[in-house]
C-alpha cells in the first residue's frame, strides 16, 4: 500500500541546520514535495522535486532524493525561529497530480 | 500567493447534521481537490473534481460528496455528521490533473461535530 513516513518531532537551535527525513512507498511518484503548516494555517508548498533529481537547491531549502531506498530529505540551512511549523512529506497518489499522499508531519522547534 | 479561498473559516454543528463547506480555486485552475486534516495528523484525500467531474475518490464513505461549478469553485458536502468528521478540511486547486502539477491550498476549514 502507499505510506509516507516521518519522524513526528525534531528541536534545534538558531542558526544550526535542521534535517527532516521522509521515506515513501510508491516508486512510481513523479515528484515529491515538501509542504509547511504553521499553527492554525493551511499548507504552504516549500518546493518539491522530480523523481529523476537527486538533489534541489532553492536559497536556504536542500531537497535530497534517494530513489533506491525512498528516502527523501529537507535541509534547512541557518534555521530561524521562523522556521518553526510542521513540514509533511507527500508524494502523488498513483502519480496524478493534485492528489497526494501525505505523512504525518515533522513538527520542527527551533529555539534561540 | 495562493488565490484559494475557503469559508466558512470555523463551524460548530452536531452530530446528526449535514454541512457544506466552500472552496473557490486559484484563477486559471480547473481542478480541486479536498482533504480532511484530523489534528495531529497529515491530510487525508478524500476526492478530487477536474472539469465538474470527480476525477478519483480516497477511503471515505459515500456520505462525503461533491461539486464543481462551471467557475471550477466547489464544494465539500458531509452527511449525517459523526464526532470523527472533527477536522481541519483543506480544499487544494491545482492548474490541471496532470502529474506534474502543483497544488496550492487554502487556509482550511475548521468543523467541529459534538
Amino acid at each position: 500500500g502507499e505510506d509516507v513516513e516521518q519522524s513526528l518531532f525534531l528541536s534545534v537551535r538558531e542558526g544550526d541546520s535542521s534535517v527532516i527525513n521522509c521515506t515513501y512507498t510508491d516508486s512510481s511518484s513523479t515528484y515529491l514535495y515538501w509542504y509547511k503548516q504553521e499553527p492554525g494555517a493551511g499548507l504552504q508548498l516549500l518546493t518539491y522535486i522530480f523523481s529523476n533529481m537527486d538533489m534541489k537547491q532553492d536559497q536556504r531549502l536542500t531537497v535530497l532524493l534517494n530513489k533506491k531506498d525512498k528516502h527523501l530529505s529537507l535541509r534547512i540551512a541557518d534555521t530561524q525561529t521562523g522556521d518553526s511549523a510542521i513540514y509533511f512529506c507527500a508524494e502523488s497518489m498513483n502519480n496524478q497530480g493534485g492528489k497526494l499522499i501525505f505523512g504525518q508531519g515533522t513538527e520542527l522547534s527551533v529555539k534561540p | 500567493e495562493t488565490g484559494v479561498t475557503q469559508s466558512p473559516t470555523h463551524l460548530i454543528k452536531t452530530r446528526g447534521q449535514q454541512v457544506t463547506l466552500r472552496c473557490s480555486s486559484q484563477s486559471g485552475h480547473n481542478t480541486v481537490s479536498w482533504y480532511q486534516q484530523a489534528l495531529g495528523q497529515g491530510p487525508q484525500f478524500i476526492f478530487q473534481y477536474y472539469r465538474e467531474e470527480e476525477n478519483g475518490r480516497g477511503n471515505f464513505p459515500p456520505r462525503f460528496s461533491g461539486l464543481q461549478f462551471p467557475n471550477y469553485s466547489s464544494e465539500l458536502n458531509v452527511n449525517a455528521l459523526e464526532l470523527d468528521d472533527s477536522a481541519l478540511y483543506l480544499c487544494a486547486s491545482s492548474p490541471s490533473d496532470r502529474v506534474y502539477t502543483e497544488a496550492f491550498f487554502g487556509q482550511g476549514t475548521r468543523l467541529t461535530v459534538v
